[in-house]
This record gives structure tokens, sequence and C-alpha cells, in this order.
């Protein structure tokens, strides 16, 4: 299957620091990435879809100038936690769809996840 | 709007015994069905998928789902249980109408513990 890998896959930062996470497809081409949050023992939280070449689309309630999102090629996308604080603490994954010969019926491809702890 | 229901937060079964995970879904066309697994601190690993074809579809590690229309259901089967197979399972959905992408909704997860 497809691999997408995510990196770091554990951070620690002190409140007020901007920590920036970085999602890649490795041996396919994404145009579309999507940004998860993950409480503990909660489903995941769609945050926002990241587009290659254009702004990311936003769920309801996710603040864009806190999660910024650039998705700069077909297999990067990076996800930006700006001035972080200790409720941003969570485990953010992201996802890929497989278009083109390797599918187009919406399967998603998961990074390992992000653990994010800011004291 | 699509949405996924998963019923029980945890299931508990011996090891050598079958296995089910519940998963009711609504979609306003024909959905796509997925499953995923996640383990401690990890990201989700596919297991199998449901687009169209035949009902009972197979999966990785010996899983396997059926598709039930009339009851809108996706449950999650496995005929034998390992206690390798104690993880946290999604299931999810895409709407084929109405455009959106490639969104996928998630339900709440089933913790399946497998015990000797």
């Amino acid at each position: 299957g497809a691999v997408v890998s995510q990196h770091p896959s554990w951070v620690i930062c002190k409140s007020g620091t901007s920590v920036k996470i970085e999602c890649r497809s490795l041996d396919f081409q994404a145009t579309t990435m999507f940004w998860y949050r993950q409480f503990p023992k909660q489903s995941l939280m769609l945050m926002a879809t990241s587009n290659e070449g254009s702004k990311a689309t936003y769920e309801q309630g996710v603040e864009k100038d806190k999660f910024l999102i650039n998705h700069a090629s077909l297999t990067l996308s990076t996800l930006t936690v700006t001035s972080a604080h200790p409720e941003d603490s969570s485990f953010y994954i992201c996802s890929a769809s497989v278009t083109g010969t390797m599918g187009r019926t919406g399967e998603l491809f998961f990074g390992e996840g992000s653990r994010l702890t800011v004291l | 709007a699509q949405s996924v229901a998963q019923p029980e937060d945890q299931v508990n079964v011996a090891e050598g015994n079958p296995l089910t995970v519940k998963c009711t879904y609504s979609v306003s066309g024909n959905p796509y069905l997925f499953w995923y697994v996640q383990y401690p601190n990890r990201g989700l690993q596919f297991l199998l998928k449901y687009i169209t074809g035949d009902n009972l579809v197979k999966g990785s590690y010996g899983f396997e789902a059926e598709f039930n229309k009339s009851q809108t259901s996706f449950h999650l089967k496995k005929p034998s249980a390992l206690v390798s197979d104690s993880a946290l399972y999604f299931c999810a959905v895409r709407d084929t109408f109405g455009g959106g992408g490639n969104k996928l909704t998630f339900g709440t997860g089933t913790q399946l513990k497998v015990e000797l």
C-alpha cells in the first residue's frame, strides 16, 4: 500500500513556541491531504483539508491562524501549531488520498501520528 | 450528511473465539465503507473496504466485513481472535453523493480486547 511518513513522532515544546509537523507521501502523489486531531480515547476530528497549491479548507471551529497548513508540493503538507499552549497538546495525524492509477475510491493512508506535548 | 455509529466502546473476547465489531452508517447516496485499526500511539492502518460488488469483504490479518444495505451496517468480523488483535478499531464512511472530495467520516472507535 501507499506510504505516508509523518515527522516528528514526538515533540515537547514550551508554551508560546511554534511547532511544525510534516506529512509526506513517499511513493505516490497526493493532491489532497487531511489533518486530524485525536484526543485520548476519542475518535479522529478532522481539522482541515490540505490542497496542493491552494489554501487549506478548515473545519468549523478550527482556528486558521492557530493551525497553519501549507501544501507546497504533491508530496508534502505541513501543519504548524503557532504559539502553542497546553490545551493544544494532542495526537495529530495526517492522511493522504490515493488517486490516479492507484485507485479512485477514497481510501486514505495515514501517517504514524505526532504526539505534541506543550509544557 | 454522512455519519457512522459504533455502538460499543469496548468489546471483550477470548482468544480463539469469533469477534464482531459493529458499525452502522448513514449516507445520502451509496456508501464507500472502510475499517481501520489503530495501535497505541500509532496512526491508522487500513484493514478493508467495501466499494461495490460482493457484500462480504475480506481484508488484512484475517478480518472480514459484511455490507448489509437493508440494515445499513458494515460489521467487522474475524472467525478466531488473537491477543495481538487487541487495538482500537474505526469504521469510516464516504458518501458518493454530493461531492465533498475524499472526506471520510469516522466512528467513535471500538476498543477490542482479546484475552487468553
